[in-house]
């Protein structure tokens, strides 16, 4: 089968880095994605990986270990707007589908 | 820009009763999606479409229908609501499925059912 763990929730400070972690295990590993939701509203894409390494985005970046079946989302600089849920979310070889993890609700205190 | 655009956002059924979630994409997007997602919860796909007149089971597609007519359209059906179909639904449309092109998704319709 396939599944996707990351952390339920995690609390960070205002204007300091977190790490949230995905770890998967499936068969036919293709990419994956990380997508924001706040709360009450429809998830929005952050990155996407497919390739072992790290992707920058300006305060986000998002890191590959296809061997390891690990992911993560680093946040830096963390803003009160960046309290929301983040979605690990995988796509299989020659599949329409993706497969969402439940999501790591992070929590910004100032 | 509308998007992704669902309707109603909002709705209360009894149990038994039908009723039909619409979504529509103006982005002439081939792959159109139906997640439902629970509290706490992740998505979970119910039903998706590759393009007009095609139509898939996702994971929890039991209790639900759609169809496919027209590349834009992709409504959702519930024929006797149940308690556990109440959710947020919120439907998704890609431009070459889901291997490396991101879905942009509706605001949702939250659903209670009692």
């Amino acid at each position: 089968g396939q599944n996707i763990d990351q952390p339920t929730e995690m609390t960070a400070t205002e204007g300091a880095i977190v790490q949230i972690n995905c770890t998967y295990q499936t068969s036919g590993f293709n990419g994956l994605f990380w997508y924001q939701q706040h709360a009450g509203e429809a998830p929005t894409f952050l990155s996407y990986n497919v390739l072992d390494g790290l992707e920058e985005k300006g305060r986000f970046s998002s890191f590959l270990s296809r061997s390891k079946g690990y992911s993560y989302l680093l946040l830096k600089e963390l803003q009160m707007k960046d309290s929301a849920s983040y979605l690990c979310a995988v796509t299989l070889n020659r599949d329409d589908k993706i497969i969402f993890g439940k999501g790591t609700r992070l929590h910004i205190l100032p | 820009n509308a998007g992704v655009t669902q309707t109603p956002k909002f709705r209360i059924l009894k149990i038994g009763q039908s009723m039909t979630l619409q979504c529509t994409q103006d982005m002439n997007h081939n792959y159109m999606y139906w997640y439902r997602q629970d509290p706490g919860m992740g998505l979970k796909l119910i039903y998706y479409s590759v393009g007009a007149g095609i139509t898939d089971k996702g994971e929890v597609p039991n209790g639900y229908n759609v169809s496919r007519s027209t590349t834009e359209d992709f409504p959702l059906r519930l024929e006797l609501a149940a308690p556990s179909q109440t959710s947020v639904y919120f439907c998704a449309s890609g431009e070459q499925g889901a291997s490396n092109q991101p879905q942009h998704f509706g605001d949702g319709t939250r659903l209670s059912i009692l």
